[in-house]
């Protein structure tokens, strides 16, 4: 497919355990967005990729969160010692570059849920 | 203070009638871009229209348009005869300044509900 794709679409977890996401952009898109989104409201800013390197990262909560683009392709969002609060769904976009005009397009979400 | 605010939580609009859902925003810079994604109960957002603060027409594409009011910071989503098929929830979402890579500031969304 075209669009942006994400995996897994769902993660069941335990407290204080490990979990990566993973984005896949639309081939040839240079920017690409995480976003959260909890239950009943609007996604919210983690980080944005330009290229491979994390241009803007004032979104992610706090140390345990960490996402990667090594090769300016695929992203992988890391969550370490997750906790209740983590669950929501984590919306991936990509968009052709990081202009101002350029719509996002954004992938179906990995649903988190911490037990 | 919010940045995006949609003041209605939910709307009902009668099958091919039209409906204005609304938004305001809050910003200084004087680039910004305002968009409107609907999100179904599947889940993926999907881009309706954007408006550039510097636009002077009003976006339209297909059966959306915006009702853009810079001085009163507005951009109300219109939706002419509507589908059952626009039931879903919609956000607004604002992109401040024109440099690279602005994220997204989202509203908390309005869900429209199309009665048949």
């Amino acid at each position: 497919g075209a669009g942006v794709s994400q995996t897994p679409s769902n993660k069941v977890t335990e407290k204080g355990k490990y979990v990566e996401l993973r984005c896949d952009p639309i081939s040839g898109h240079t920017a690409l967005y995480w976003y959260r989104q909890s239950l009943g409201q609007g996604p919210e800013f983690l980080i944005y990729f330009q290229g491979t390197g994390a241009a803007d990262d004032s979104g992610l909560p706090n140390d345990r969160f960490f996402a990667v683009r090594p090769e300016g392709s695929v992203s992988t969002l890391k969550i370490q010692r997750t906790e209740r609060g983590d669950s929501a769904v984590y919306l991936c976009a990509s968009s052709l570059n990081g202009l101002a005009a350029n719509e996002q397009f954004f992938g179906p979400g990995t649903r988190l849920t911490v037990l | 203070a919010q940045k995006i605010t949609q003041t209605q939580p939910g709307m009902f609009v009668q099958e091919k009638e039209a409906v204005t859902l609304d938004c305001t925003y809050d910003t200084s810079d004087q680039s910004y871009g305002l968009f409107w994604y609907k999100q179904p109960s599947s889940g993926e957002m999907i881009f309706l229209i954007y408006q550039g603060s510097y636009d002077e027409q009003n976006a339209t594409e297909g059966r959306y348009s915006l009702n853009f009011q810079k001085a009163r910071k507005s951009a109300n989503l219109v939706i002419s005869a509507s589908q059952l098929g626009d039931s879903a929830m919609y956000f607004c979402a604002m992109r401040e300044g024109m440099e690279y890579g602005n994220k997204l500031v989202f509203g908390a969304g309005t869900i429209l509900r199309v009665k048949s």
